[in-house]
């Protein structure tokens, strides 16, 4: 089992539907995670830190479920500007390993 | 503030060559990061630096490819005798520190489009 797994999509959606992207880890240890975006031959940026109690930011909520060990990214009322690649990334807490980072999910939304 | 700054943006190269790149991470971020990301494809670690300790060299894929970090800021990836699979996206990211909430999240440098002829 890869340490970081995420469907690579694509998810084509229309503007304004809602889409969810789940991503599971195989390390039951590790302390944190996140979601990351890339755009097109562009830097990965952070999108948001993902907390046990979930977290929102606006369009955007994040959930972990540690029992099942997966996170998954909600997004609301998608824009063309969500378009781009989410990466899940995770923290697997053994030391002096750095974070694990998972393929992306390409979003694709279209007008 | 200043983000994480890599030089040069693009480099392109003679097979056989070697190269030098260059990131200088956030001020104060005493962990350093470098990856590639190879064209549609996902990011993969090469090697990781945190403080004094000794470097995480695990995702170097030869023994062609080798990075230091001097004085605890600046780091140079050296690739050796350059080879057309090496062409990709080198990327540098920093962390304030590797572990705790809040402190672990990555900044990523623009890359560094290394290209190998």
């Amino acid at each position: 089992r890869k340490e970081v797994e995420q469907d690579p999509g694509p998810f084509n959606v229309p503007e304004g539907a809602t889409v969810a992207f789940n991503c599971t880890y195989s390390n039951s240890a590790s302390q944190s995670f996140f979601w990351y975006r890339q755009d097109c031959r562009k830097e990965p940026k952070l999108l948001m830190s993902v907390y046990s109690s979930g977290n929102e930011d606006g369009r955007f909520t994040a959930q972990l479920n540690r029992a099942s060990q997966y996170i998954s990214l909600l997004i609301r009322d998608s824009k063309l500007s969500d378009s781009a690649t989410y990466l899940c990334v995770v923290n697997p807490d053994r030391a002096g390993t750095a974070l694990i980072f998972g393929k992306g999910t390409t979003l694709s939304v279209s007008s | 503030g200043a983000g994480v700054s890599q030089s040069p943006s693009n480099k392109v190269t003679e097979k056989g060559k070697d190269v030098e790149l260059r990131c200088d991470p956030i001020s104060g971020h005493t962990a350093l990061y470098w990856y590639r990301q190879s064209l549609g494809q996902g990011l993969e670690f090469l090697i990781y630096f945190q403080g004094n300790s000794a470097p995480d060299k695990s995702g170097l894929p030869s023994d062609r490819f080798s990075a230091e970090r001097t004085g605890g800021s600046v780091s140079t990836l050296t690739i050796q005798r350059t080879q057309q699979e090496d062409s990709a996206v080198y990327l540098c990211a920093s962390s304030l520190t590797h572990r705790g909430r809040g402190t672990d999240t990555q900044y990523f440098g623009p890359g560094t489009r290394l290209t190998v002829l």
